[in-house]
């Protein structure tokens, strides 16, 4: 298996414009997790779906953020409009069951000018 | 409040020796707790869990980790240190009837030559 896939791996924007990170969870995982990270406030848990459901989205900073997951092999994080402060990288994860074990995808470093 | 604690946020051990990297808990019930590493510019990787059973659980690249009721700890050890693995390190929670993991702030491992 490929792992979890991100795209794109680096995207760099400038301030007001709208970003979207894409990510393809492991086949056959119904549970898929949006993270951020950043040295001031380490690994954040943005939203989580379970098949496709969005279960909690209490994490997301703001109404600028919003996620998909259209199907179960395809989900979205989109930023709009983007601002500095939301310079990062964003990990998606997947999960065979929601209580497990969930496996990484490389992530998107984000930089917003 | 649901919680995890690494006390440390380095460690160096020398190649060779064993090592250890802590790691403490705060929530109710009986939490499935999870080890991560992260090398640099990737995902973070699992490496072990305990969910029951054994106190002393086997994982990735000889790491092991202890699970401590009494302490409400789950320290990583490793018998004999390799410089291959100086990453950073994540401990992790599932609190009972939690659906998300509860991330640490994690440890950066350096094993000297």
């Amino acid at each position: 298996d490929a792992g979890v896939i991100q795209s794109p791996r680096h995207e760099v924007t400038e301030m007001g414009q709208e970003v979207t990170l894409r990510c393809k969870p492991i086949s056959g995982h119904n549970s898929l997790f949006w993270y951020r990270q950043t040295m001031m406030r380490g690994l954040e848990l943005l939203i989580y779906f379970n098949n496709n459901v969005p279960i909690d989205d209490s994490g997301m900073p703001e109404d600028r953020f919003s996620a998909k997951m259209p199907n179960a092999s395809f989900s979205t994080l989109k930023i709009q409009p983007s601002e500095p402060r939301d310079s990062a990288v964003y990990f998606c994860a997947s999960s065979p069951r929601i209580i497990y074990e969930q496996y990484f995808g490389p992530g998107t470093r984000l930089t917003v000018t | 409040a649901q919680s995890v604690a690494q006390p440390e946020d380095q460690v160096n051990v020398a190649e060779g020796n064993p090592l250890t990297v802590k790691c403490t808990y705060s929530v109710s019930g009986n939490p499935y707790l999870f080890w991560y590493v992260q090398y640099p510019n990737r995902g973070l990787q699992f490496l072990l869990k305990y969910i029951t059973g054994d106190n002393l659980v086997k994982g990735s690249y000889g790491f092991e980790a202890e699970f401590n009721k009494s302490q409400t700890s789950f320290h990583l050890k490793k018998p004999s240190a390799l410089v291959s693995d100086s990453a950073l390190y994540f401990c992790a929670v599932r609190p009972t009837g939690a659906n998300n993991l509860f991330f640490g702030t994690g440890t950066r491992l350096t094993v000297i030559p």
